[in-house]
């Protein structure tokens, strides 16, 4: 079974910082798809970015971008210039591949993200 | 508009009263899902569905229920809701092929009493 942690409960920074939200996942797989997901207090899950295993090109989308460091089994996810907007809930999970089926995804438990102004 | 939609949004219900939350999306994904969120304890799977007539068991399907008889809808049964099944619950989809992101629904806020 797969595991997922994020060790930031809570984080706080102000508008056009730069922050860096923290996974750690743990798998035998070796094919598998990481992903971060954003909750807003309408609690719509929103996907942020997400990165295939094998790719060893971090993804980025606009201001997101990821660390993606497959060794230590590490997904950290970088928001620059971060605005008001960006206050939500953000969780990582993990999806492995399995062939022709696939099973859902694991979340860790989440960060809730504060930008102030 | 491609979307997942779940009815209803919010509920009270009563102990040992079945329900059904409904789930539909219109995007002719293979894979769905069923998610609960609970504070501390982030979203975890009830259970999934690789296809029609396809369904297994997530990480907390213990009372629950669900059926894929056609491709585009996915509902959750509470054949006798508990108190500690009181959540926010989410259903997601995605298709095959490079597409792998989950779409989810808006949730559903079930409370029983």
């Amino acid at each position: 079974a797969q595991t997922v942690t994020q060790s930031q409960p809570e984080m706080s920074v102000q508008e056009a910082e730069t922050v860096t939200l923290s996974c750690t996942y743990d798998t035998s797989e070796n094919n598998y798809y990481l992903f971060w997901y954003k909750q807003p207090p309408s609690r719509q899950m929103i996907l942020v970015i997400r990165q295939e295993a094998y790719k060893q090109q971090n993804a980025t989308e606009n201001r997101f971008s990821v660390n993606f460091q497959k060794a230590a089994k590490s997904f950290s996810l970088k928001i620059s210039d971060s605005q008001l907007g960006d206050t939500a809930m953000y969780f990582c999970a993990f999806m492995k591949y399995s062939g022709g089926g696939a099973d859902g995804l694991t979340f860790g438990k989440g960060t809730h993200l504060i930008i102030q102004p | 508009e491609a979307q997942v939609t779940q009815n209803p949004r919010y509920l009270i219900t009563v102990t040992g009263k079945k329900l059904t939350v409904t789930c539909s999306q219109n995007m002719n994904h293979e894979y769905m899902s069923w998610y609960r969120q609970d504070p501390g304890l982030g979203l975890r799977q009830i259970y999934y569905s690789m296809n029609v007539e396809v369904t297994d068991k997530g990480d907390v399907p213990e009372g629950y229920k669900v059926s894929r008889k056609e491709k585009r809808n996915f509902p959750l049964i509470l054949e006798s809701p508990s108190p500690n099944q009181t959540s926010l619950y989410f259903c997601a989809s995605r298709g095959g092929g490079t597409n792998y992101g989950y779409t989810f629904g808006s949730g559903t806020r079930l409370t029983v009493v």
